[in-house]
């Protein structure tokens, strides 16, 4: 148990559908991330929110559409998206001071989402 | 750019024998480097990290040690156990509050 928790672990949704991908954290953290971790790639950081602001968004594209209501939450909603978005989603939160990143992580256990 | 190399696995080792997983960096400056590590089915987890060159980092019997002359931290472990088997990823960050550069990852597979 890390205190992260992600729902639902396992997702298979067609290429029209719209589903979203929820994450929470219990651990006090003001930073959120969204990774994908795909077969024989290495992790790739998708967004990044501080203090409920968006501060990165590494070129994701569009029908991936983050949302960050408040510090303990995160969500990655999904639309229109293709086979090759099919990955384990990590969320994971931190603590960070006035911008600076200690570089520890705590994950969640990820969502497997499968796309048809 | 900031990048880590990591040796490409699977390394696959009898229990109780040696580990050694290879950890290269490049990096402009003096980051913070960490081993995390993915069990089956779970996230990645902070295994161990170092702060400042010949830190060595320990936690579960794994070790690594911060060179800065050769920009290098491999991890090290005296006697795996089948339950060691995982995925490991090295990792670096500045303290200027950048986000982590991870490693491609290596899997390790110990068998009984």
């Amino acid at each position: 148990e890390t205190g992260v928790t992600q729902t639902p672990r396992h997702l298979v949704m067609g290429m029209t559908n719209k589903k979203s991908l929820k994450c929470e954290q219990h651990l006090g953290h003001n930073a959120m991330y969204w990774y994908k971790q795909s077969a024989k790639k290495p992790l790739e950081l998708m967004f990044v929110y501080n203090f409920k602001e968006q501060t990165e968004n590494n070129s994701v594209p569009s029908r991936f559409s983050p949302e960050c209501p408040n510090s303990s939450h995160l969500f990655l909603h999904l639309h229109t998206l293709q086979p090759e978005d099919s990955a384990l989603y990590l969320c994971a939160s931190s603590r960070t001071g006035t911008g600076r990143n200690t570089g520890e992580l705590f994950f969640g256990e990820g969502s497997r989402l499968t796309v048809l | 750019g900031d990048s880590v190399t990591q040796m490409e696995g699977p390394v696959t080792l009898s229990e109780e024998a040696c580990l050694t997983i290879n950890c290269t960096y490049t990096a402009t400056g003096y980051p913070s480097l960490f081993w995390y590590v993915q069990y089956p089915g779970e996230g990645l987890q902070l295994l161990l990290k170092a702060t400042k060159a010949d830190d060595k980092g320990s936690n579960k019997g794994f070790e690594a040690t911060y060179r800065k002359e050769t920009t290098s931290f491999h991890l090290e472990k005296g006697s795996v156990q089948v339950s060691d088997s995982a995925v490991y990823f090295c990792a670096l960050i500045y303290n200027a509050g950048n986000m982590l550069t991870f490693g491609g990852g290596t899997r390790l597979m110990v068998k009984p």
